[in-house]
């Protein structure tokens, strides 16, 4: 079975705060995806990556950054939390080709006081 | 822009069937995926069509026209445990995925 591993389901980070939010895959996927999911809207692409050291902007990447050093991990920096970057976190990754599914982590809900 | 329409919320009984259905744009369009979400939880894989007709897998079918922009899935023989949200994507001509904002399923029993 396919593993994505969060490194934190729960997180509180203060308004300016960095903050790091760590993915990992078992699969040696090439696709890796952060998303975020609000209530009522459909989930937003942050960032994605289709290789180690590449990386493309998503929907909504302003006031985040990624990094991906290793094809394995994928991770997501908040460089100055704010309050409206409270929401879940989900990170997900698949294989190249146009059927291929995503595999999620089971997310990390940051809140941002 | 691209924009995905799902009901908000459904309510059905145990055992019964029900029919979630999925509306797309259909410039470029490169498939549609169904994943479900238990509250709380990850989302999972369900289905994927990218031709016309009907996949069925157990008690789960999802259907595709592309000429209508129209997708849904149906759920059969309904089980307590399949109460979550049911989340419909379209991969669009970017090969970037398009997310409806999920159809919450209830099931009464």
């Amino acid at each position: 079975d396919v593993k994505v591993t969060q490194s934190s389901r729960y997180l509180v980070k203060r308004t300016g705060e960095k903050v790091f939010l760590e993915c990992v895959q078992d699969m040696d996927h090439e696709n890796m995806f952060w998303y975020r999911q609000d209530p009522g809207l459909g989930l937003r692409l942050i960032y994605f990556s289709y290789d180690v050291k590449m990386k493309e902007k998503g929907d909504i990447p302003e006031g985040y950054s990624v990094s991906r050093e290793k094809k394995e991990r994928f991770s997501l920096i908040l460089e100055s939390a704010s309050t409206n970057q409270t929401s879940m976190y989900l990170c997900a990754s698949s294989y190249r080709g146009e059927s291929s599914p995503l595999h999620f982590g089971n997310g990390t809900r940051l809140t941002v006081t | 822009g691209q924009n995905i329409d799902q009901p908000t919320e459904m309510t059905a009984t145990e055992g019964a069937i029900v029919q979630i259905n999925c509306t797309y744009q259909t410039s470029g369009f490169n498939g549609l995926f169904w994943y479900q979400q238990h509250a709380g939880e990850a989302p999972t894989f369900l289905s994927y069509n990218v031709l016309d007709g009907l996949e069925e897998k157990g008690r789960f079918s999802s259907f595709l026209s592309r000429s209508k922009g129209y997708s849904y899935l149906l759920l059969k023989e309904l089980q307590m445990k399949d109460s979550a949200s049911y989340l419909c994507a379209e991969k669009d001509s970017n090969y970037q995925l398009i997310w409806g904002a999920g159809t919450k399923l209830i099931i009464k029993p």
